[in-house]
């Protein structure tokens, strides 16, 4: 089963500027990777797939990078929305798995 | 457009099942995976196991093995979830997502409290 690191587990930020969220997975997923963001009360919704690309409608000040084993998501000029909880997730093979979240949070 | 509605909180005693649908909308139901993922208050997500609504073939995750059931009925395009012998931390908030490679959309989640 591959299991994901995410780091830090709180990251406290201003509006402005900009965050880098880490996710490491315990062995290669190649670029099997997402980004989820979920706020209180509501379901996840997709970021970023396949490690770099933007889903529908995400601004492009967020981005992913990385591939393998190690991976980034950055977010520039912090918006008060982007404040949340931020998950990685795998689907390279079974069991799919999720980093256990960053919290994103208003310094 | 494509949604997933999933059916309405419960609460149960320690010991007994619980069912939880999810209908789909908008796609072509047996041409995706369906997920379904738990997250406890306060934690994070946990992934629980998929199933195929074309074959109707599953994978659980190995720490729900013998205690979840992923089933489908296609005619009515409807994805469930049967959790047994409930425990009080299966206490939790269950999403069902379709798997289009990633996962979108998401159900809007189903709160199962288990509570003597």
């Amino acid at each position: 089963e591959i299991v994901l690191t995410q780091s830090p587990a709180t990251l406290s930020l201003s509006p402005g500027e900009r965050a880098t969220l880490s996710c490491r997975a315990s062995q290669s997923v190649s670029s099997s990777l997402d980004w989820y963001q979920q706020k209180p009360g509501q379901a996840p919704r997709l970021l970023i797939y396949d490690a770099s690309n933007r889903a529908t409608g995400i601004p492009d000040r967020v981005s992913g990078s990385g591939s393998g084993t190690d991976f980034t998501l950055t977010i520039n000029s912090l918006e008060p929305e982007d404040f949340a909880v931020y998950y990685c997730q795998h689907r390279s093979m079974w069991p799919y798995s999720f980093g256990q979240g960053t919290k994103l949070e208003i310094k | 457009q494509v949604q997933l509605v999933q059916s309405g909180a419960e609460v149960k005693k320690p010991g007994a099942s619980v069912k939880v649908s999810c209908k789909a909308s908008g796609y072509t139901f047996t041409g995706h995976y369906i997920h379904w993922v738990r997250q406890a208050p306060g934690q994070g997500l946990e992934w629980m196991g998929c199933i195929n609504p074309n074959s109707g073939a599953t994978h659980y995750a190995q720490r729900f093995q013998g205690r979840v059931t992923m089933t489908r009925d296609t005619s009515i395009s409807t994805a469930y979830l049967e959790l047994n012998r409930l425990r009080s931390d299966d206490t939790a908030v269950f999403y069902c997502a379709r798997e289009v490679n990633w996962f979108v959309p998401w159900g809007q989640g189903t709160l199962v409290t288990v509570s003597s």
